[in-house]
């Protein structure tokens, strides 16, 4: 079956932009992380899903970081008013269970925002 | 070794040798481990887990052992092959709470044919 899908695979974004970054995961998955990934760095916790509901926000940087999951599949990470220090990878996960302690992530590959 | 900046450690061998990742972990509370391999412009990709219950666990041609006394885990790769080339990330599942799995800085691997 088809695994995490990401979009766009690259954007570029002039300082000042918004920009929205779209995440399909695996179908049935209640899961869903963002990770930002800064280069040379891991995957660094920005929000978790758990069906609709956005139960940690913790990892988002500021309030101009915003994300959404509506009907509890697609997901969507948006960034207003960007700034060179959002340049990073964006990763999407999900994973199948709900609250479940202790199981592996399944990733896309990944937004690459570059802003200029 | 460990460097700074954008570079990560580097572990560089030889096609056949057999190798050894290494991460120490933060959280003496956490009970769940996993090791992911990223290649280049792809997402992290599951290798094996382990659970803090056990001290070793083996998968095919990769084995995790975990010594939770001094918070440290391993990777070997048995006959490194070009295509593990890759970096390798320890992630660590603290208890309690919500699961947010947390990533360690990661190690490069580089297999030489």
């Amino acid at each position: 079956g088809a695994g995490v899908s990401q979009s766009p695979r690259y954007k570029v974004a002039k300082r000042g932009q918004d920009v929205a970054l779209r995440c399909d995961p695996i179908s049935g998955h209640v899961s869903l992380f963002w990770y930002q990934q800064a280069l040379g760095q891991g995957p660094e916790f920005l929000t978790y899903f758990q069906n609709e509901a956005q139960l940690d926000k913790s990892g988002l940087p500021s309030d101009r970081f915003f994300a959404e999951r509506p009907e509890g599949s697609v997901s969507t990470l948006k960034i207003q008013r960007t700034q060179q220090e959002d340049s990073a990878v964006y990763l999407c996960a999900s994973s199948p269970r709900q609250g479940a302690k202790g199981e592996k992530l399944f990733f896309g590959s990944g937004t690459q925002l570059s802003v200029l | 070794g460990e460097s700074v900046g954008l570079h990560l450690p580097t572990l560089s061998v030889q096609e056949g040798d057999n190798s050894i990742i290494n991460c120490a972990y933060s959280n003496s509370a956490s009970d769940y481990f996993i090791w992911y391999k990223q290649e280049s412009g792809k997402g992290p990709q599951f290798i094996i887990d382990i659970r803090s219950n056990m001290d070793k666990r083996q998968g095919q041609r990769v084995t995790v052992l975990l010594n939770k006394t001094v918070k440290h885990l391993s990777l070997q790769i048995a006959a490194t092959q070009p295509g593990d080339s890759a970096v390798y990330f320890c992630a660590e599942n603290p208890t309690g709470g919500s699961y947010i799995p947390t990533f360690g800085r990661g190690t490069s691997l580089i297999v030489h044919p």
